[in-house]
């Protein structure tokens, strides 16, 4: 089966402890992006990389820290700086880098999402 | 002015009524084009991508209107099932999502 896991599903932690939440996907997608979904709200992009060794910030990267060593995987470690950590964590690939031509290249798929709680 | 924007809602749409959801992007230069439908609780699935001229996938519809930067979803004899709340995706370098407009069918 091809597709994007995430793990754990529910993941429950102290305050003031780093967390890693992992992403693999086994699509060959060169693209891959963390958002943070809070309850009634929209999705916010936390970190992407458009290519292994590399990655960028999005909007609301403060207290949270990204790797890309492999393709297949985009792990992301919510520190204790991150001030409200608890929301539901969705990881999501492309097969292409963006700024490729062709919107069929640039479908982004989805994880099935990690729920953070901080207590 | 927001990069991508999207009427909330809920849209409350009796069972076999068509229903229509707009979304506004503010950069004319976006590239690429989606709608998703996200299930409580659980991760957005792609629902259809929006090509320029417009694509119709069964009971939806999507259409793209560049000079007034907009894209827009038309759900035809609405099902029960199609409850959930719709998301809109604009792509230049990476993909800015609207908050997403609630969808509630009514029986």
């Amino acid at each position: 089966d091809g597709g994007i896991t995430q793990s754990p599903k529910y993941l429950f932690r102290k305050e003031g402890q780093n967390v890693t939440l992992s992403c693999e996907q086994n699509l060959n997608h060169d693209a891959m992006y963390w958002y943070r979904q809070d309850p009634g709200q929209g999705l916010r992009l936390i970190y992407y990389s458009q290519i292994v060794n590399d990655f960028q910030k999005g909007d609301i990267a403060e207290g949270y820290s990204v790797s890309r060593e492999k393709k297949e995987s985009f792990p992301l470690t919510v520190t204790s700086a991150q001030k409200n950590p608890t929301a539901f964590y969705l990881c999501a690939s492309s097969l292409n880098p963006p700024g490729t031509s062709g919107s069929s290249y640039n479908e982004q798929f989805f994880g099935p999402g990690t729920r953070l709680t901080v207590l | 002015r927001k990069e991508v924007e999207q009427d909330p809602g809920p849209f409350n749409v009796p069972e076999g009524a068509t229903v229509a959801f707009n979304c506004t992007y503010s950069n004319s230069a976006s590239q690429s084009f989606f709608w998703y439908r996200q299930d409580c609780r659980k991760e957005p699935k792609l629902l259809m991508s929006v090509y320029s001229s417009g694509n119709e996938d069964g009971r939806f519809t999507a259409q793209l209107n560049r000079a007034s930067q907009y894209i827009s979803l038309l759900i035809r004899d609405s099902k029960l099932s199609d409850s959930a709340t719709y998301l809109c995706g604009v792509r230049d370098d990476k993909i800015i999502f609207g908050k997403g407009t609630r969808l509630h069918i009514l029986p």
